[in-house]
């Protein structure tokens, strides 16, 4: 199974600052059609999950353009260029390279 | 607008049974994967299973492999889970997700599953 580790764990951020996530797999996530199947998901608390990014840097519908996703390979990052209090959650990379389908422990944004 | 309702959760013993639905409005159903993932109360999220949008293939994480069965109707825009031989450590919330482009674009709001005595 590919095992998705996250860092930090837990990050506490200052309103108005960036944010960074990182998220590393056990194996690389391209697939052999070319595409690397890698996304970010935040869950607000009591809500179930939302997608924000997939493919690595494609954002979903109706997501802010403070979030970004970068990276290839075994070595990906979510990024928020301002973190807003609407940010506060649980965030979640999520590899569908092939089954089982893995997530990340989870990052808690948290507001200082 | 895509939705997805879950119901069939509930309180069940343990070594039960129970049957799990999701509805689904707004979209072209069967066109599309389907998944279940959970969440254990405070934990992070586990996939559970997929199925082809024409229903050929399913996959299965392997410790619900021949407890539950991922299924759907395509006629009813419905995705359903049996869930046998129930467990404690099978108490979550059941997310139904529709999949697209190698993620999960749309999810309900879940289902609480309890299985205790």
């Amino acid at each position: 199974d590919i095992v998705m580790t996250q860092t930090p764990l837990s990050s506490p951020v200052t309103l108005g600052q960036p944010a960074s996530i990182s998220c590393r797999s056990s194996q690389s996530l391209e697939h052999r059609d070319g595409d690397t199947y890698l996304s970010w998901l935040q869950q607000r608390p009591g809500q179930p999950p939302r997608l924000l990014i997939y493919k690595i840097s494609t954002r979903f519908s109706g997501v802010p353009d403070r979030f970004s996703g970068s990276g290839a390979g075994t070595d990906f990052t979510l990024k928020i260029s301002r973190v807003e209090a609407e940010d506060v959650g649980v965030y979640y990379c999520m590899q569908a390279k092939e089954f089982p389908i893995t997530f990340g422990q989870g990052t808690r944004l948290e507001i200082k | 607008e895509v939705q997805l309702v879950e119901s069939g959760g509930g309180l069940v013993q343990p070594g039960g049974s129970l049957r799990l639905s999701c509805a689904a409005s707004g979209f072209t159903f069967g066109s599309y994967w389907m998944g279940w993932v959970r969440q254990a109360p405070g934990k992070g999220l586990e996939w559970v299973a997929n199925i082809k949008p024409d229903g050929s293939e399913k996959f299965y994480v392997d410790s619900v492999k021949g407890r539950f069965t991922i299924s759907r109707d395509n006629a009813k825009d419905s995705l359903s889970l049996d869930m046998n031989g129930l467990r404690a450590e099978d108490t979550a919330i059941y997310y139904c997700a529709r999949g697209h482009e190698g993620a999960f674009d749309y999810w309900g709001q879940g289902t609480l599953v309890t299985v205790s005595s």
